[in-house]
């Protein structure tokens, strides 16, 4: 079955560090998504993509982050100059919106560590 | 207020027993999404309902429009059940945007 794949599954950095998170998303699907989970609280959502551009950013997706497609089959999330409460579990989503379903597939998450 | 509410927060239950999670909601949705996360972190999609119930195995999902309100029910628990279940909901006309609610952290004893 296809499945959201990301990469790595844990990444530790410094503070003031650029890190890439990278996604693969199913390979049919159109609309992509990264989420944010700071360890016990919910998670929350941070930017959508559609046709090569951002379709909504949260608050959140402030001017360090910014995403990529830079290929047919990955989708980035870029954190320029990370801080310590960037320190989360981040998810990678795509969906499809075919027959009017917008159901959307997880990636596995990779936990970002700054210390 | 949160848009989702979950209970409870937290449960715990004897291996065997009918556990029940509760989601209420106060936006218009599309669909609702429940989801299973383990304490890897990992999240795994379980059902996406639009109405009435959906049974997976062990695992029944509802959901009342009118009520605005979902649940989720596992029969015959077991320890392998042990993880966080979210409640998510995407809103009616923005069917990209996804609502979480907090999870219910689940544990089952032996």
């Amino acid at each position: 079955e296809p499945e959201v794949t990301q990469t790595p599954s844990h990444q530790v950095t410094q503070m003031g560090q650029e890190v890439i998170l990278r996604c693969v998303p199913i390979s049919n699907h159109l609309y992509f998504y990264w989420y944010r989970q700071i360890l016990g609280q919910k998670v929350e959502f941070l930017v959508s993509f559609y046709n090569n551009e951002i379709s909504e950013k949260s608050e959140i997706f402030d001017d360090q982050f910014s995403v990529e497609r830079p290929d047919g089959s990955n989708f980035t999330l870029k954190i320029r100059s990370t801080k310590l409460e960037d320190s989360a579990m981040y998810f990678c989503a795509s969906s499809d919106a075919s027959g009017g379903s917008y159901e959307q597939y997880f990636g596995p998450g990779t936990r970002l560590t700054v210390t | 207020k949160n848009e989702v509410e979950q209970s409870p927060q937290n449960l715990t239950a004897q291996e065997g027993e009918f556990i029940t999670i509760n989601c209420s909601y106060s936006v218009g949705i599309s669909a609702l999404h429940w989801l299973q996360q383990h304490p890897g972190g990992g999240i795994v999609s379980l059902f996406m309902l639009s109405s009435g119930k959906k049974k997976h195995g062990r695992l029944i999902a509802t959901i009342n429009i009118q009520e605005k309100h979902s649940s989720l029910h596992i029969t015959a628990s077991h320890p392998r059940d042990s993880a966080v279940y979210i409640c998510a909901v995407y809103l009616i006309g923005r069917d990209d945007k996804i609502i979480f609610g907090k999870g219910t952290r689940l544990h089952i004893l032996p």
